[in-house]
């Protein structure tokens, strides 16, 4: 059974800063990553997608990498401001496409 | 470009009774799927639908039915409500391995 795994589970940083999510998966075999990000009391918003043949997806400030082999996947966020305070998820797709496997998330404060 | 819409946002039941989640797409994705959100748990897949016609099982799908007649709309079916139902539920879209996108949840408090 696949399991997700996200490291920090909370992290508070000044404004400023660049950071780095961790998100690590216990079997190799899927087929792309998705990064999410929820404000309390709300949905998901999609950040990144990133397909099992990319090795790094870019958005804005924001950029995401995968490495199959060892089950890992990044969220680095450069220069971060108060308005990117919020949980951030990464979830898995399994090869057959029909399933995503969530973390459990990372929560950020970015303090002024 | 509405997305994914889910109705009600909040709702509360009582033990035993029936209601159904709305979940409807306008991005003509054949994939949609229900979740739960659960504190210490996470988001866990309820039912997924592949196309009209199919649906299966998730990770944990008792208690709750599905059907799909349209390629826009699945709702979720709660028969008989129990207090461990209580949990925000999501409904997400995306075409086969594509982007998911995500409605804004229901919250549901079952008394």
């Amino acid at each position: 059974k696949q399991e997700v795994t996200q490291i920090p589970a909370a992290l508070s940083v000044p404004e400023g800063e660049n950071l780095v999510l961790n998100c690590s998966f216990t079997d190799s075999a899927i087929y792309n990553l998705q990064w999410f990000r929820q404000d309390p009391g709300k949905g998901l918003t999609s950040l990144l997608l990133i397909q099992s043949s990319q090795r790094e997806q870019t958005s804005g400030r924001l950029n995401a990498s995968l490495d199959k082999s060892s089950g890992r996947s990044t969220l680095y966020i450069a220069a971060s401001q108060p308005g990117d305070s919020a949980t951030y998820l990464c979830a898995v797709y399994n090869n057959a496409g029909n399933m995503l496997t969530f973390g459990g998330g990372t929560r950020l404060m970015v303090k002024p | 470009n509405a997305g994914v819409t889910q109705t009600p946002k909040f709702q509360v039941l009582k033990t035993g009774q029936s209601m159904t989640l709305q979940c409807a797409q306008d991005m003509n994705h054949e994939y949609m799927s229900w979740y739960r959100q659960d504190p210490g748990m996470g988001l866990r897949l309820i039912h997924y639908s592949v196309g009209a016609g199919i649906t299966d099982q998730g990770e944990v799908p008792n208690g709750y039915n599905v059907s799909r007649s349209t390629t826009e709309d699945f709702p979720l079916r709660l028969l008989s409500a129990a207090p461990s139902q209580t949990s925000v539920y999501f409904c997400a879209s995306s075409f086969r391995r594509g982007e998911a996108f995500f409605g804004q949840g229901t919250r549901l408090t079952v008394v």
